[in-house]
């Protein structure tokens, strides 16, 4: 299947920076990433959808301001976490569109103490 | 409002016997249903798929039905191996509207096969 590479697999920072997350497209062009967000115990949940081009869709209660998307190429997406706080530690994944499958990057564990 | 539902948040079987994960869904315009395996600290990998034109889907070990009268999807495993122990996701989308494909997660069952 498709290859998504996600990086930092994981990050532990102090509350009040700002931490950037990767996520390659490695063996295919995506015109469209998305973002989801995981907690403990929790289901997958999408933030945004990154669209190379063009502003980023956020999901509703997902505050763009604080969680910046750049879909600058067609096999890059970021997304910065800005001034991050406690509880915004989680697990992010970062995915890329085939056909109708969605291909998942290893993850990025963020703790913000 | 949970639009894909997996109630069991666990499930425990024998290594070599049929491990059955079930998936409920409440919204009648998804048209695609996919189950990914996910293990901790890593992102979900993809495992079986099966559009809504479809009853059965099988490959290899994995089958997935899909009955759209009950809304309801089950993946079936077997013979079931201890490297199966994972979080199973159920995931739907509405491909067919011409959106952009994202994924409707269930919460996840947490399958353990002993040895």
């Amino acid at each position: 299947g498709a290859v998504v590479s996600q990086h930092p697999s994981r990050v532990i920072c102090k509350s009040g920076t700002s931490v950037k997350i990767e996520c390659r497209s490695l063996d295919f062009q995506a015109t469209t990433m998305f973002w989801y967000r995981q907690f403990p115990k929790q289901s997958l949940m999408l933030m945004a959808t990154s669209n190379e081009g063009s502003k980023a869709t956020y999901e509703q209660g997902v505050e763009k301001d604080k969680f910046l998307i750049n879909h600058a190429s067609l096999t890059l997406s970021t997304l910065t976490v800005t001034s991050a706080h406690p509880e915004d530690s989680s697990f992010y994944i970062c995915s890329a569109r085939v056909i109708e499958k969605l291909f998942f990057g290893s993850g990025t564990q963020l703790s913000v103490l | 409002d949970q639009q894909v539902k997996q109630n069991s948040p666990s499930l425990s079987v024998q290594e070599g016997r049929i491990s059955i994960l079930n998936c409920d869904y409440t919204n009648s315009m998804f048209d695609y249903f996919l189950w990914y395996k996910k293990y901790p600290a890593e992102g979900p990998t993809f495992l079986i798929s099966i559009s809504s034109i479809k009853d059965k889907n099988e490959d290899g070990r994995f089958t997935v039905f899909l009955n759209k009268s009950a809304k309801h999807l089950s993946l079936h495993i077997v013979p079931s191996q201890p490297g199966d122990s994972a979080v199973y996701f159920c995931a739907a989308s509405v491909v067919g509207s011409g959106n952009t494909g994202k994924l409707i997660f269930g919460q996840g069952t947490t399958l353990q096969v002993k040895p």
